[in-house]
């Protein structure tokens, strides 16, 4: 499979503990994006990476969450001392090419469940 | 802040009947892209426009751009029992990379 996948798929935690995330983007592709989506609701623009580099934070990325991409290819999404508020499906894509004419395509996310 | 808007927010229609959803940004857009999202899934992409006043047809898909480049909509023709799920659009503001989706049309389809 060349697409985008990411680990876990699901993910129960309880308030308070720190979760990780893995995107593997598909292999060419050197930008990197996170989104967050709650029920009924379109994606939210988390942050982006071009390559390794994390070009821009969305202000719903408080500083209790982390993302890194260390060699342009994987990326980590960490959220520490989690809240319920944090419920959501977590949506990694990637893509290529110029702004404005790329395709963003998306893995299946992960679903973190915060009790 | 940058919004999109999209509406209806649900729509429920015979199979055979045509369905239409659409967008409203309140700035202009570069380009707005479509995605469809099954339930349980994640979001598809279908297409990309650019160009104001745009139109784009993919089989019973008609997509279309406005002129003001602020306003899109995605016409199905005669929905089938596959076209269900949430259809989203999304908006390109300055060419920055960031899409800021709408929050999306479900389409449920009675056989």
């Amino acid at each position: 499979d060349t697409g985008v996948s990411q680990d876990p798929r699901h993910k129960i935690t309880k308030r308070g503990q720190n979760v990780t995330f893995r995107c593997d983007p598909i292999s060419e592709h050197n930008r990197l994006y996170w989104y967050r989506q709650t029920l009924g609701q379109g994606p939210e623009f988390l942050t982006y990476f071009q390559n390794e580099a994390q070009l821009e934070k969305s202000r719903l990325l408080s500083d209790r969450f982390s993302a890194e991409r260390p060699k342009g290819s994987f990326s980590t999404l960490e959220i520490q001392r989690t809240e319920q508020g944090d419920s959501a499906m977590y949506l990694c894509a990637s893509s290529e090419g110029l702004a404005g004419v790329e395709t963003q395509y998306f893995g299946p996310g992960t679903r973190l469940l915060v009790l | 802040g940058q919004q999109v808007m999209q509406i209806p927010q649900y729509q429920h229609v015979q199979e055979g009947e045509d369905f239409t959803t659409y967008c409203n940004s309140s700035t202009t857009l570069s380009n707005i892209q479509w995605y469809k999202q099954r339930p349980g899934g994640h979001p598809v992409f279908l297409i990309q426009l650019v160009k104001s006043g745009e139109v784009k047809k993919q089989k019973r898909l008609t997509f279309q751009f406005g002129e003001a480049k602020k306003n899109s909509s995605l016409h199905i023709t005669a929905t089938q029992t596959t076209d269900v799920g949430t259809y989203f659009c999304a908006g390109d503001l300055d060419s920055s990379y960031k899409l800021i989706f709408g929050s999306g049309t479900r389409l449920l389809v009675r056989p």
